[in-house]
């Protein structure tokens, strides 16, 4: 998966409880991305970043914050778990915009 | 084709024959496409991808062709594996973000 780890892998919590996922690098990409994925849709992008402190919204942002504080690090934080955001969660990098994207394993996460 | 409905459209082919995936997308603007295989269980894999001043590439057992009039993309893999089933789906960009196709599945008969 080009370098690219996920963490957790698999997670369960309930409504209305913070939840953290972290998407790791090791090819010193500048972009990162968070995407979810669910039956019936395409990938839909929730975040991305371009470097260190940047970030801007994706289609699906609402719900989402994200945080970049390392190239190699890429933090998607739900505030509040909703129902509606179980779905599977993947991150991926490119060395710039427009050019091909890497995707990690993914993370399942479920919230009841 | 892609679809955005519940379900993915299929496509059956038998162990060496050639398969075609077709994509339509939905911006004129878009000036650069992906193609990605997902197995179950698994993130996307990049396969091949193509910019707007090009009709076609190709890649290994794989062609992507780009039909900008009608906005239309296709992949076609040749002499088709096993080990190609799996769902294929496109993507679009026109610039930093990327919008992705509900996917085809793909199912090789041996």
């Amino acid at each position: 998966d080009a370098g690219i780890t996920q963490s957790p892998r698999h997670k369960v919590t309930e409504t209305g409880t913070p939840v953290t996922l972290r998407c790791h690098q090791t090819e010193n990409h500048r972009y990162m991305y968070w995407y979810r994925q669910d039956p019936g849709h395409g990938l839909r992008l929730i975040h991305y970043s371009y470097g260190v402190k940047d970030t801007d919204k994706g289609e699906v942002s609402d719900g989402y914050s994200v945080s970049r504080s390392k190239t190699e690090d890429f933090l998607l934080t739900l505030e509040s778990a909703t129902s509606s955001q179980t779905s599977v969660y993947f991150c991926a990098i490119s060395t710039g915009r427009a050019t091909e994207q890497y995707f990690g394993p993914g993370t399942r996460l479920t919230v009841t | 084709g892609e679809s955005v409905g519940l379900h993915l459209p299929t496509l059956s082919v038998q162990e060496g024959d050639n398969s075609i995936i077709n994509c339509a997308y939905s911006n004129s603007a878009s000036d650069y496409f992906i193609w990605y295989k997902q197995e179950s269980g698994k993130g996307p894999q990049f396969i091949i991808d193509i910019r707007s001043n090009m009709d076609k590439r190709q890649g290994q057992r794989v062609t992507v062709l780009l039909n900008k009039t009608v906005k239309h993309l296709s992949l076609q893999i040749a002499a088709t594996q096993p080990g190609d089933s799996a769902v294929y789906f496109c993507a679009e960009s026109t610039g930093n973000q990327f919008y992705f196709g509900t996917g085809t599945s793909l199912t090789v008969i041996p």
